[in-house]
């Protein structure tokens, strides 16, 4: 059975400081992705990493796939409370509709 | 363009009823994915429907089924509701691409609640 892991669970800071969410597997998968997700909505993708080693950067938040691409990284730097949401990251083994997601990460910024 | 349209919103009902829930997907897109969002258990994939077909399935129950019509549209049922079943069921559609990574878009969801 494929797990995506995700740490921590919870994480609340304050406004202006950095932090960085990790997604683990023992599967290798051949995408990995992130997903915010806000109260009431669906989750809106922010980034699809396809290559080991591949580094993102969207803004504020840069996302790195593992050399193995079993693992990947979510860094936000400065945060500010608009990026307050569940971050979910989602792994595929094919391109189908087929995702295992982590079981997320719930991020509260603080003014 | 239109985004991922899922009825009803909400929905409340009683053990044992069944439910339907409706799901249109971006146009042009063929693939549809339903997926059970529980704060215990986070995204579970329930099935995946591609011209009419199911392509993939997850480990539910057979009480959960889904089909897709011509137009890509497609409902997920869920019948003899149990008190576990109260969730946010999302769908999410794709246009379905043979190489690299495959986008989902998802709707809102369909919140339901069994009592």
């Amino acid at each position: 059975t494929q797990l995506l892991e995700q740490s921590p669970q919870f994480l609340s800071i304050q406004e202006g400081e950095n932090l960085t969410v990790y997604c683990n597997s023992s599967s290798v998968f051949s995408s990995l992705q992130w997903y915010r997700q806000e109260p009431g909505e669906g989750p809106v993708l922010l980034v699809t990493v396809v290559t080991g080693g591949e580094v993102k950067k969207l803004k504020r938040l840069t996302f790195q796939f593992g050399d193995a691409r079993k693992d990947s990284s979510l860094h936000i730097t400065a945060a500010q409370p608009g990026d307050t949401g569940l971050y979910l990251c989602a792994g595929s083994t094919r391109n189908t509709g087929k995702l295992i997601f982590g079981q997320g990460t719930t991020l509260q910024v603080k003014p | 363009k239109a985004g991922v349209t899922q009825t009803p919103r909400y929905l409340i009902k009683t053990r044992g009823q069944q439910v339907t829930l409706s799901c249109s997907p971006i146009s042009g897109h063929r693939s549809v994915s339903w997926y059970q969002q529980t704060p215990g258990q986070g995204l579970q994939f329930l099935f995946e429907y591609f011209s009419e077909t199911q392509r993939n399935k997850g480990n539910f129950p057979g009480r959960f089924s889904g089909r897709q019509f011509s137009n890509s549209r497609s409902e997920m049922n869920v019948s003899t509701l149990e008190l576990g079943d109260s969730a946010l069921y999302l769908c999410a559609s794709s246009r379905d691409i043979t190489s690299g990574a495959n986008v989902l878009t998802f709707g809102a969801g369909s919140r339901l609640t069994v009592l």
